[in-house]
């Protein structure tokens, strides 16, 4: 099936710092999403991206859709304590009737330390 | 994006009792769907709350145990019938709006089963 594979697991940075992390699969996607969930909070959508080789900043935030399709990744600039969170990234499934089912990768825990 | 609410936000339940959630959209929309996550995974999705019709399930989810109803455009219902403490997770509702291929995530409903 088509899986998303997230990495790193988990991320503990300095405040400041710069992050980065990453999504691929063997699979090709026709959107690539990120979200953030908050501690006890639903996923909230970060970014959307639609087109291969899409770049799309929202404030510190940047986002790339890889030119392959097969992968995506965040960065966050300049990180601050309220990035701390769970990073989501997801695709719809492709194939076999709607696309509006998303996968989700497993996630990458943020830490910042003040 | 779309304002989204989920009742109730969190509830402790017995084992065998079934548990109604409810999902409330500001505006119209046209795709809603039934996450479910496990403590410390990633979002699952259950099923895909079609109005009019039977709710599409995926595979590992059947209509006995989390029936869905969709009597509106802006309203939705999962129960979790015949609870076990396997069940306790947080189930999250999500729509389509932008009908992009983005989807919008409530809360959440955090479930504990005892």
């Amino acid at each position: 099936g088509q899986q998303l594979n997230q990495s790193p697991q988990s991320m503990f940075i300095q405040e400041g710092e710069d992050v980065s992390m990453n999504c691929t699969s063997s699979s090709i996607f026709n959107t690539w999403l990120w979200y953030k969930q908050d501690p006890g909070e639903g996923p909230v959508l970060l970014i959307a991206l639609y087109k291969a080789g899409e770049l799309t900043s929202n404030g510190r935030l940047t986002a790339q859709f890889g030119i392959t399709r097969k992968d995506s990744f965040l960065n966050i600039s300049a990180s601050i304590p309220s990035d701390v969170g769970i990073y989501f990234c997801a695709g719809p499934l492709v194939g076999g009737g709607s696309n509006y089912k998303l996968t989700f990768g497993k996630g990458t825990l943020l830490t910042v330390n003040p | 994006s779309a304002v989204i609410s989920q009742k109730p936000s969190r509830d402790i339940c017995q084992r065998g009792t079934s548990l109604t959630i409810q999902c409330q959209v500001d505006s119209q929309v046209t795709m809603m769907f039934w996450y479910r996550q496990q403590p410390g995974q990633s979002l699952t999705l259950i099923a895909t709350a079609n109005q009019g019709s039977e709710a599409t399930y995926e595979s590992g989810f059947v209509i006995d145990k989390f029936p869905i109803s969709r009597p509106n455009l802006t309203f939705s219902t999962l129960t979790v019938s015949n609870m076990s403490p396997e069940d306790s997770s947080i189930y999250l509702c999500s729509v389509d709006r932008a009908s992009r291929e983005t989807q919008y995530f409530g809360p959440g409903t955090r479930l504990l089963v005892l």
